[in-house]
């Protein structure tokens, strides 16, 4: 079956302006995740859904930083004026349901450049 | 705090050698789990293996084998005879039972010389 999708594959925006970032998760995938991945940071968590629950935000960078899931499947993580440190590889990853029982499955990741 | 340590950042080896990468956690829950993901040159984060606390037993699965050790709190990672193919970016990765979200080691880089 299809994988985690995610678009734009990469990104090159202007430093100032508001990026939209893409996520469609496995069908019958009830948690989504966000991380991102940057040679400094390494691999960091920053937003997670589970089906109609509040989101968990707690690893959410800035408040230029947000994400909504829509019906419960796609998502969409908006940076607002974006800053060079924000360049990132932007990772998404949904499971059957929340939590360790159930593992994480990863999409390709959208490269973000900010010149 | 929850906190993964992977203090191999690289290691080389030639193809059919045996490798052992290493992963130490911590965490104040009783109730964890511990996974390894593969991040091959493609970039994608492919899933390896998940393991919950209470499952201490080694687990093999073809050239693979994972040690878990609550005593020491580590989680290490064995590829045998290994091939070319494995060369990734191999990362380990902690969840709390109250938290979801997967708290990562920074990686080890895995390069198989032929």
């Amino acid at each position: 079956g299809a994988g985690v999708s995610q678009s734009p594959s990469n990104k090159v925006t202007e430093k100032g302006k508001d990026v939209e970032l893409r996520c469609d998760p496995i069908s019958g995938h009830t948690a989504l995740y966000w991380y991102r991945q940057s040679l400094g940071q390494g691999l960091e968590f920053l937003i997670y859904f589970q089906g109609n629950s509040a989101p968990d935000k707690s690893g959410l960078p800035s408040d230029r930083f947000s994400a909504e899931r829509t019906g419960g499947s796609v998502s969409t993580l908006t940076i607002q004026r974006t800053q060079q440190e924000d360049s990132a590889v932007y990772l998404c990853a949904s499971s059957f349901l929340a939590g360790g029982d159930y593992e994480q499955y990863f999409g390709p990741g959208t490269r973000l450049t900010v010149t | 705090a929850q906190k993964v340590t992977q203090a191999q950042t690289e290691i080389s080896v030639v193809e059919k050698e045996d490798v052992t990468l290493d992963c130490v956690y911590e965490t104040r829950d009783t109730t964890y789990y511990l996974f390894w993901y593969k991040q091959p040159p493609s970039g994608e984060l492919v899933f390896l293996i998940r393991r919950n606390s209470f499952d201490e037993q080694n687990e093999i699965s073809g050239r693979y084998s994972w040690n878990f050790q609550k005593s020491t709190s580590s989680f290490n990672f064995t590829i045998t005879a290994s091939q070319v193919v494995d060369s990734a970016v191999y990362f380990c990765a902690l969840s709390e039972d109250n938290t979801d979200k997967l708290i990562f080691g920074t990686g080890t880089r895995l390069q198989v010389f032929p």
